[in-house]
């Protein structure tokens, strides 16, 4: 079946550092591809997302690239804040738009000042 | 955008009763539901997908008899946990897809549910 690996957790970087979580994802067909951010006790924020191969999504400031040949969508900033703190998710959906996500298992990030 | 609300946010009840939670799509109609469950510090686990009208579909191994899911209009669904036992405190998060590509998966804020 589908699945979605993560890099593993937790992560903590300095204020203003680079940031790379990777994503890989096994799944028939041409899947689409989502990230989603969680705050301390709270849902899930859809953070960006890409429906197609090569689609670049992007949203404050991240961004992640869909890469069919290498099965990847792995999530970058070039500058992190304090406030992006949170848990990130991976996740992937079939093509019909009412597909159940398939979730990666998550990846917190911390960002000290 | 699409907007979900799910309440009530926390809950405290005692073990043998039953709580219900509710997700409500504010601005769209949904026509498919997802509840999830999440434990400390782990991943979303999918439990069940309900289609307005019909009956839910749960994932293997989870108890259709004990996590009830009604989702009666295109703009409420709800999920019962039946004689809930303190093994059943997680964080449950519901997730609504409307109908055309406008509106993608939108999640409500999550209920934490605690049975003492």
């Amino acid at each position: 079946g589908d699945s979605v690996t993560q890099m593993e957790g937790p992560v903590t970087l300095s204020e203003e550092a680079f940031l790379t979580i990777n994503c890989t994802y096994t799944a028939t067909g041409y899947p689409s591809l989502f990230w989603y951010v969680q705050y301390p006790g709270e849902g899930l924020q859809l953070l960006l997302k890409a429906t197609k191969a090569d689609d670049k999504g992007s949203n404050k400031g991240f961004e992640a690239t869909y890469r069919k040949e290498t099965t990847s969508f792995h999530l970058e900033k070039g500058s992190v804040q304090v406030s992006d703190s949170a848990v990130y998710f991976c996740a992937l959906s079939g093509r019909g738009g009412s597909e159940k996500l398939v979730f990666g298992k998550g990846t917190k990030l911390t960002v000290n000042p | 955008g699409a907007v979900v609300s799910q309440h009530p946010s926390r809950v405290i009840c005692k073990s043998g009763t039953s709580v219900k939670i509710e997700c409500r799509s504010l601005d769209f109609q949904a026509t498919t539901m997802f509840w999830y469950r999440q434990f400390p510090k782990q991943s979303l686990m999918l439990m069940a997908t309900s289609n307005e009208g019909s009956k839910a579909t749960y994932e293997q191994g989870v108890e259709k008899d004990k996590f009830l899911i009604n989702h009666a209009s295109l703009t409420l669904s709800t999920l019962t946990v039946t004689s809930a036992h303190p093994e059943d405190s997680s964080f449950y998060i519901c997730s609504a897809v409307g109908t055309g590509k406008r509106y993608g998966y939108t999640f409500g804020s999550g209920t934490r549910l605690t049975v003492v």
